[in-house]
């Protein structure tokens, strides 16, 4: 079993839909998360970031954390084509961490 | 936000031969930089951990005498992939951490990624 699963996609949404993507781990060491958008052929970008559970809200982004599930989401309100990316999930035991465990990311497309 | 430049973006090479990519944190110190290969549609694979004026920590299952490290300044990194083989075509990613502690979020700053296609 990966420490960290989610689906790959694709996952096609119309311009405006609100966009859930989601990521479970199993490692309860885990205290922070955080989403990244990649773009084709780009480095990641941090997107998110929240320390253990709860959420928190940035934009049209919210993300989300319950530890209790092992299960953290990223919600895209009023998506947009600009969105189209792909969104990895990553965790780590530490805020100094070295070593983040990535997802293996969602494919999203936005189409207008 | 901080800025990480890796050069080349793209490198075709010939199976034998060895290439350099160049990893540069251009606006801030960074005494650790880290290692990623990204093969298509799967997740991003931490290689190893550069630390400025020491060996690299490599992770596990990676070959260290293959992959090459170098650290040698607070703003440069540098990794070799020695007598590469078509296996070794993927999708090199660094990131780095600023000194001063500026990712106290735990944001690692990440390069625009090295595309290698060994022939």
């Amino acid at each position: 079993q990966k420490e960290v699963e989610q689906d790959p996609g694709p996952l096609s949404v119309p311009e405006g839909a609100i966009v859930s993507l989601n990521c479970t781990y199993s490692n309860s060491a885990f205290q922070y998360f955080m989403w990244y958008r990649q773009y084709s052929r780009k480095g990641p970008e941090l997107l998110m970031y929240t320390y253990s559970s709860g959420n928190k809200e940035d934009g049209r982004f919210t993300a989300q954390v319950d530890k209790s599930s092992k299960y953290i989401s990223l919600f895209i309100r009023d998506s947009q084509p600009s969105d189209s990316a792909t969104y990895l999930c990553a965790m780590g035991r530490s805020y100094n961490t070295d070593k983040l465990i990535f997802g293996t990311g969602t494919r999203l497309q936005v189409f207008p | 936000g901080a800025v990480v430049s890796q050069h080349p973006s793209w490198v075709i090479c010939k199976s034998g031969t060895s290439v350099k990519i160049e990893c540069r944190s251009l606006d801030f110190q960074a005494t650790t930089m880290f290692w990623y290969r990204q093969f298509p549609k799967q997740s991003l694979m931490l290689m190893a951990t550069s630390n400025e004026g020491s060996k690299a920590t490599y992770e596990q299952g990676v070959e260290k005498d293959k992959f090459l490290i170098n650290h040698a300044s607070l703003t440069l990194s540098t990794l070799t992939v020695t007598s590469a083989h078509p296996e070794d075509s993927s999708f090199y990613i660094c990131s780095a951490r600023d000194r001063s502690g500026r990712a106290s979020t735990g944001e690692l700053f990440f390069g625009e990624g090295s595309r290698l296609t060994v022939l």
